[in-house]
């Protein structure tokens, strides 16, 4: 159960858009429209921000959009505000042998 | 509102077991699928194990199989997770999490976690 590739890091002025990528195997990501994301601040618990690749929960800002193509998914936050500053986490289904794998991790900083 | 408060973390020595509790208020927990969700110190998420809104399924990662058993207690809203052999490396916060079906990982609430530490 290898976990899904994520760029350590993500930075952006206010206002700019970021994009982060979540990259696994056609075993999970590309196997399945199960990937969401997952924003932590420090201390906190998890929130949930995207889930079926592209679908935003209630209260989640249009700002946050995902999209998948092959074995990547990608998280876009557009217009940067400062508290979007946290770490994001990807996740997918991974069929029955491995059920659950997260991605390693992004940290986005607002410059 | 929902609310899931997991307990029964402490520190342990090697070898030793602990169980872990989840208790969840606030919505028909006998119809959703549960999760645990491990977090390292300054490391990142990892799956640990899921178990179906009846029980009747069970899953496990890698790292654990073997050691930890997921159940749960509908007449009591009540998840654990009976962890043996402890090892070093299961030293984390330990989360539970719903999802409404239990492969979509699609976890809408967590718990704040109770910190596990293994250590002589």
């Amino acid at each position: 159960q290898s976990a899904l590739t994520q760029p350590p890091s993500a930075s952006g002025s206010p206002g700019q858009s970021v994009t982060i990528s979540c990259t696994g195997t056609s075993s999970d990501v590309g196997g399945y429209n199960y990937v969401s994301w997952y924003q932590q601040h420090p201390g906190k618990a998890p929130k949930l921000m995207i889930y079926e690749v592209s679908k935003r929960p209630s209260g989640v800002p249009d700002r946050f959009s995902g999209s998948k193509s092959g074995n990547t998914a990608s998280l876009t936050v557009t217009g940067l505000q400062a508290e979007d500053e946290a770490d994001y986490y990807c996740s997918s289904y991974a069929g029955s042998n491995n059920f659950g794998v997260f991605g390693t991790g992004t940290k986005v900083t607002v410059l | 509102q929902v609310q899931l408060v997991e307990s029964g973390g402490g520190v342990v020595q090697p070898g030793r077991s602990l169980r872990l509790s989840c208790a969840a208020s606030g919505f028909p927990f006998g119809t959703y699928g549960m999760h645990w969700v491990r977090q390292a110190p300054g490391k990142g998420l990892e799956w640990v194990a899921v178990i179906w809104y009846d029980g009747s399924d069970k899953y496990y990662a890698d790292s654990v199989k073997g050691r930890f058993t997921i159940s749960r207690d509908n007449s009591k809203n009540t998840l654990y997770l009976q962890m043996n052999s402890l090892r070093a490396e299961d030293t984390a916060i330990y989360y539970c999490a719903r999802c409404t079906h239990a492969w979509e990982l699609r976890f809408d609430y967590w718990g704040l976690g109770t910190q596990v530490t293994v250590s002589s």
